[in-house]
């Protein structure tokens, strides 16, 4: 069974500070997502990650994907409070239709 | 391009009840997805269509159902609501359903 782990769940920091959050999933897959979501809101893609040392940079985002060590980390470089969000990874399960997700990290960026 | 949408975003129903829920795909896309979100449970995958063929579902009672219509927008319904029904339906598109999808805003149902 496929499974996608996300550390950590919950992560509250100060703005200007760097952080990393990781995505670790359990069979092999080469297709993993990064997606935010807003307190009441719905997701948001961020980052299309397609291939073994496949890195996509947004701003002050940037994710990775190392399909051998089955690891994603979406790092943030001198953050600030409009980061403040959850966000989750997803890996493609190609043979059937059905992305798995993480349960997500909660990010608290405080002024 | 236009994209995903839901309706309604808003829905109180009473325990027994049924409800229908509709998503309108991105003009294009032939694969809808559906999810849960809950606090407690994160977010759950429901069930996928592509081209009116149900090809994957997950592991929910059968009063949840779908269904996909030809122009690729698809209903879902709950059939006798249970409290533990309230949470968040989102709706997500994409081409082929493999690869990135695309989310709606979502339809926040309670159950009363």
């Amino acid at each position: 069974e496929l499974k996608v782990e996300q550390n950590p769940l919950f992560l509250s920091m100060q703005e200007g500070k760097n952080y990393t959050i990781y995505c670790n999933y359990s069979t092999t897959s080469d297709r993993l997502y990064w997606y935010r979501q807003d307190p009441g809101k719905s997701l948001e893609s961020l980052f299309v990650l397609l291939s073994n040392g496949a890195v996509k940079q947004e701003g002050r985002l940037m994710a990775s994907l190392d399909t051998k060590a089955r690891l994603s980390t979406l790092h943030i470089t001198a953050a600030v409070h409009d980061l403040s969000a959850t966000y989750f990874c997803a890996v493609d399960m190609n043979s059937n239709y059905q992305l798995i997700w993480g349960a997500g990290t909660k990010l608290i960026i405080k002024p | 391009k236009a994209g995903v949408t839901q309706t309604p975003r808003y829905l109180i129903k009473t325990r027994g009840q049924q409800v229908t829920l509709s998503c309108s795909p991105i003009s294009g896309h032939r694969s809808v997805s559906w999810y849960q979100q809950t606090p407690g449970q994160g977010l759950q995958f429901l069930f996928e269509y592509f081209s009116e063929t149900q090809r994957n579902k997950g592991n929910f009672p059968g009063r949840f159902s779908g269904r996909q219509f030809s122009n690729s927008r698809s209903e879902m319904n709950v059939s006798t609501l249970e409290l533990g029904d309230s949470a968040l339906y989102l709706c997500a598109s994409s081409e082929q359903g493999l690869g990135e999808q695309y989310f709606g805003p979502g339809t926040r149902l309670t159950v009363t």
